[in-house]
C-alpha cells in the first residue's frame, strides 16, 4: 500500500517560513492535498492539486510537488497558523485514499 | 453554506454495532462523492470509506473492510456508516468530508464536526 512519510513537528519563530514535507514513492505523478486542524476542530482544505489554494485560505499557503516529496510551505507565519498540517493523496492503484501521519507546526 | 452534521456516535461495547449519519445541507449532495474519516485519541487522520455520488462505487480501509459499510440516501440528503463487530481500535472521533465532484477520488473541501465512538467494556 502507498505510503506518504512527514516529520512530526516543526518549529519556526513568527514572520518566518515554515515548509512541511511529504514523502511518498513518485508522489511528483500524484495529485496532493493538504489539510490543517487546529485542536479540538475538524480538518480545513488549505492546497488542492498540489498548489491551488481554496478560496478563504491566505496566499501566504502554497504547495509543491515534485519527485519523491511534496511540499506545503507557510511564508510569513502567523501565530494562528499554529496547528496539525496533513498531506493526502488518491491511490488508484489500490483506490484507497492516504493520509500522511501529520506534522505539528508549533510558532516559537 | 455547506453543512455536513454528523451524529450516532456513543459508547459501545466491543462486538456491538452503531449506525453513523451525516446529514448534509447547502449543497447538490446527489452530485457528489462523500467519505468517512477518523481520528483516533491523540493520533493523525485515518480515511475509512468513500463512496461516489449515485452510490455505485463504495470503499473501504483494509482495517475496516467486511465491518463497515457506507450508504446513501440521496432523497434525504444522508450519509450513512453501518459499524459492526466493533473493536477498541475503532475508539476514535468520526467524520464525514464531502468530495469535489461526483467521484471517490475527488479531494475533500469541506468537513463536518465529527462524531466520538467509544468502544469499551
Amino acid at each position: 500500500s502507498y505510503v506518504l512519510t512527514q516529520a512530526p513537528s516543526v518549529s519556526v519563530a513568527p514572520g518566518k517560513t515554515a515548509r512541511i514535507t511529504c514523502g511518498g514513492d513518485n508522489i511528483g505523478r500524484k495529485s496532493v492535498h493538504w489539510f490543517l486542524q487546529r485542536p479540538g476542530q475538524a480538518p480545513v482544505l488549505v492546497i488542492y492539486y498540489g498548489s491551488d489554494r481554496p478560496s478563504g485560505i491566505p496566499e501566504r499557503f502554497s504547495g509543491s510537488n515534485s519527485g519523491n516529496t511534496a511540499t506545503l510551505t507557510i511564508s510569513r507565519v502567523e501565530a494562528g497558523d499554529e496547528a496539525d498540517y496533513y498531506c493526502q493523496v488518491w491511490d488508484s492503484s489500490s483506490d484507497h485514499w492516504v493520509f500522511g501521519g501529520g506534522t505539528k507546526v508549533t510558532v516559537l | 453554506e455547506v453543512q455536513l452534521l454528523a451524529s450516532g456516535g456513543g459508547l459501545i461495547q466491543p462486538g456491538g454495532s452503531l449506525r453513523l449519519s451525516c446529514a448534509a445541507s447547502g449543497f447538490t449532495f446527489s452530485s457528489h462523492a462523500m467519505n468517512w474519516v477518523r481520528q483516533r485519541p491523540g493520533k493523525g487522520l485515518e480515511w475509512v470509506s468513500s463512496i461516489s455520488a449515485r452510490g455505485t462505487n463504495a470503499y473501504n480501509a483494509d482495517s475496516v473492510k467486511g465491518r463497515f459499510t457506507i450508504s446513501r440516501d440521496n432523497s434525504k440528503n444522508i450519509l450513512s456508516l453501518q459499524m459492526n463487530s466493533l473493536r477498541v481500535e475503532d475508539t476514535a472521533i468520526y467524520y464525514c468530508a464531502k468530495s469535489v465532484g461526483t467521484l471517490v477520488s475527488g479531494y475533500f473541501d469541506y468537513w463536518g464536526q465529527g462524531t466520538l465512538v467509544t468502544v469499551s467494556s
